[in-house]
């Protein structure tokens, strides 16, 4: 059964038209991440939650919103998407990871911009 | 700062051909943990294997092994006999246990991407 699950899979959006993404756990991990992944590259960091304490990367533009209501649930908003936002976007969740525990990663947010 | 190098973006292989993925970290810590990572084409990344840096010892995973040395800094994976199954991008990935939000984030290698061909 899937642990951590990104809704919706694919979506598309305008240019400039605010969009949210969702994901949830049924893991119970204290820590929430969300990465961006555009095609050929590495996951980037944009931010992580440890329980409600929200920190954000230092290069992570404003316009990436994030909000985490419950300990399974947490949500990307994306305010104003420009072109250059269309990537993939990675939840993922750890248990301990100042102890090293690996994050588990849901199937992603596939998020085209036109 | 950590910083993960995979200077291999693609190999291609043959069916039933062994194959290692290159893995170079760097980081000032003590303490950290190495990390390697499958994406195949559906997206999801997936668990494969953590190491961390007081267990030098190599693992091997039915056809998976890893070779883990401190002393070049390196954390390779060597898949034997591969399978077109195999075929995804690899990543490498690091986590120090510093402290503050530098112990919760998790720096990825740019991957490589495996092809397996029949």
């Amino acid at each position: 059964d899937a642990m951590v699950i990104q809704n919706p899979r694919y979506q598309v959006t305008q240019f400039g038209k605010p969009v949210t993404l969702s994901c949830s756990q049924t893991l119970n991990h204290n820590v929430m991440y969300w990465y961006q992944q555009k095609s050929s590259q590495a996951p980037k960091l944009l931010f992580h939650y440890y329980d409600k304490d929200f920190n954000n990367e230092a290069d992570t533009p404003d316009n990436f919103q994030s909000r985490r209501p419950n300990t399974s649930f947490c949500f990307l908003d994306i305010r104003s998407p420009g072109l250059g936002d269309t990537a993939m976007y990675l939840c993922a969740t750890s248990r301990a990871p100042w102890l090293g525990t690996e994050a588990f990663f849901g199937q992603g947010t596939r998020l085209t911009v036109v | 700062a950590q910083k993960v190098t995979q200077a291999q973006t693609e190999i291609s292989v043959v069916e039933k051909e062994d194959v290692t993925l290159d893995c170079v970290y760097e980081t000032r810590d003590t303490t950290y943990y190495l990390f390697w990572y499958k994406q195949p084409p559906s997206g999801e990344l997936v668990f494969l294997i953590r190491r961390n840096s007081f267990d030098e010892q190599n693992e091997i995973s039915g056809r998976y092994s890893w070779n883990f040395q401190k002393s070049t800094s390196s954390f390779n994976f060597t898949i034997t006999a591969s399978q077109v199954v195999d075929s995804a991008v690899y990543f490498c990935a690091l986590s120090e246990a510093g402290s503050g939000g530098s112990n919760y984030k998790l720096t990825f290698g740019k991957g490589t991407l495996l092809t397996v061909n029949p």
